[in-house]
């Protein structure tokens, strides 16, 4: 199996808070990455964060940092129906990223 | 920001046959070009490391001579799926990164993927 991993189905309202979780293995990682894909199409980077930052936000998304547990989340605000993806955590190491299994995220109405 | 550009997006080639993925920097030099390949609603896996002007380092139960990696150029790395096969279909996704700018985590650049299905 992976070594990063994220569980893999969440349904949300439209407007509430979505909160993707991660765990990751290797801790000498410098970055640690959110990619979303949609339906067909490649990866889209929608944020990264240095490991030695617990927090980083950027508009409607949240990146939290437990370098202790080795625990990445992602909180998106007010998802939306666009948010509607595979959300993917990924470490890196030597520039060759490691990539969970993707969290399906559904936002129903 | 730099792209990079995968050829051709979609593809659908016979059992047997060979077919040819190309990755691109078009507004940098990528010295090193990552090849992930992607199953149906599973994760990416990393293949292969192009390395310009030498071999490719594969990962573990890749097979070097089913997926040829030429990297000829400091813009182009090419992904051959040779005598493909049904189970070969999968979506192919290269990464560059632009090593002349300084590490500030956003220098990694994915192409759009490739889909390939053989009939």
């Amino acid at each position: 199996g992976e070594d990063v991993e994220q569980s893999l189905f969440l349904s949300v309202r439209e407007g509430d808070s979505s909160v993707i979780n991660c765990t990751y293995t290797d801790s000498s990682s410098t970055y640690l990455y959110w990619y979303k894909q949609e339906p067909g199409a490649g990866l889209q980077l929608l944020t990264y964060i240095f490991s030695n930052m617990d927090m980083k936000q950027d508009q409607r998304l949240t990146v939290l940092l437990n370098k202790k547990d080795k625990h990445l989340s992602l909180r998106i605000a007010d998802t939306q129906t666009g948010d509607s993806a595979i959300y993917f955590c990924a470490e890196i190491k030597d520039y060759k990223l490691s990539f969970g299994a993707g969290t399906t995220v559904t936002v129903r109405a | 920001g730099a792209v990079v550009s995968q050829h051709p997006s979609w593809v659908i080639c016979k059992s047997g046959t060979s077919v040819k993925i190309e990755c691109r920097s078009l507004d940098f030099q990528a010295t090193t070009m990552f090849w992930y390949r992607q199953f149906p609603k599973q994760s990416l896996m990393l293949m292969a490391t192009s390395n310009e002007g030498s071999k490719a380092t594969y990962e573990q139960g890749v097979e070097k001579d089913k997926f040829l990696i030429n990297h000829a150029s400091l813009t182009l790395s090419t992904l051959t799926v040779t005598s493909a096969h049904p189970e070969d279909s999968s979506f192919y996704i290269c990464s560059a990164r632009d090593f002349k700018v300084a590490d500030s985590g956003n220098t990694i650049y994915f192409g759009e993927g490739s889909w390939l299905t053989v009939v």
